[in-house]
């Protein structure tokens, strides 16, 4: 079956480490898209990746790293200097970006940091 | 203002009612996505529409691109159709990307 596995479903880090979640799809992807979810907000893009080798900043990539050295892994870094890093974080991937491209989603990681 | 806002914010029926869940937007869109999130936090693309109206089983989707406004509706509702429901539009200027309303939670009751 082909999709989006994201690991683990559940996270607990202490303040001050830095920890990475992972995102794999075996759809042939070549775009690829991390979002985080908080209560009472809509998703918001953290980080976006459309080819191999090439990511882009979105609207609050600040205290997040991310690389993207094959097509069908994009893993994403909340560093310390992420200043509210718990939340639930989303990975999703689509055929490329273009405007007409549904995106698919992963099933998500929560992440508490304690 | 959000660019996307959804109404209601929370929804409960009985199980064979027919729903509605609306999306208004303010900016001209390339495509509307409706998807839905199950407890366990998981993301399913329902619809992607760029007018007209679209119906998959008991999922029927519009769109009025005139009226910058799109409606869900579930026909013969059930338990298992409780879920959160997010509207997310795709700008057609700019970068293209996605930005999300923050959700209708269905509640069915049997």
């Amino acid at each position: 079956d082909g999709g989006i596995t994201q690991s683990p479903k559940y996270l607990f880090r202490k303040e001050g480490q830095n920890v990475t979640l992972s995102c794999e799809q075996n759809l042939n992807h070549d775009a690829m898209y991390w979002y985080r979810q908080d209560p009472g907000q809509g998703l918001r893009l953290i980080y976006y990746s459309q080819i191999v080798n090439d990511f882009q900043k979105g609207d609050i990539a600040e205290g997040y790293s991310v690389s993207r050295e094959k097509k069908e892994s994009f893993p994403l870094t909340v560093t310390s200097a992420q200043k509210n890093p718990t939340a639930f974080y989303l990975c999703a991937s689509s055929i490329s970006r273009g405007r007409h491209n549904e995106q698919f989603f992963g099933p998500g990681t929560r992440l508490t940091v304690l | 203002k959000n660019e996307v806002e959804q109404s209601p914010q929370n929804l409960t029926a009985q199980e064979g009612e027919f729903i509605t869940i609306n999306c208004s937007y303010s900016v001209g869109i390339s495509a509307l996505h409706w998807l839905q999130q199950h407890p366990g936090g998981g993301i399913v693309s329902l619809f992607m529409l760029s007018s007209g109206k679209k119906k998959h089983g008991r999922l029927i989707a519009t769109i009025n691109i005139q009226e910058k406004h799109s409606s869900l509706h579930i026909t013969a509702s059930h338990p298992r159709d409780s879920a959160v429901y997010i509207c997310a539009v795709r700008a057609n200027f700019g970068n293209e990307k996605l930005t999300f309303g923050t959700g209708t939670r269905l509640t069915i009751i049997p």
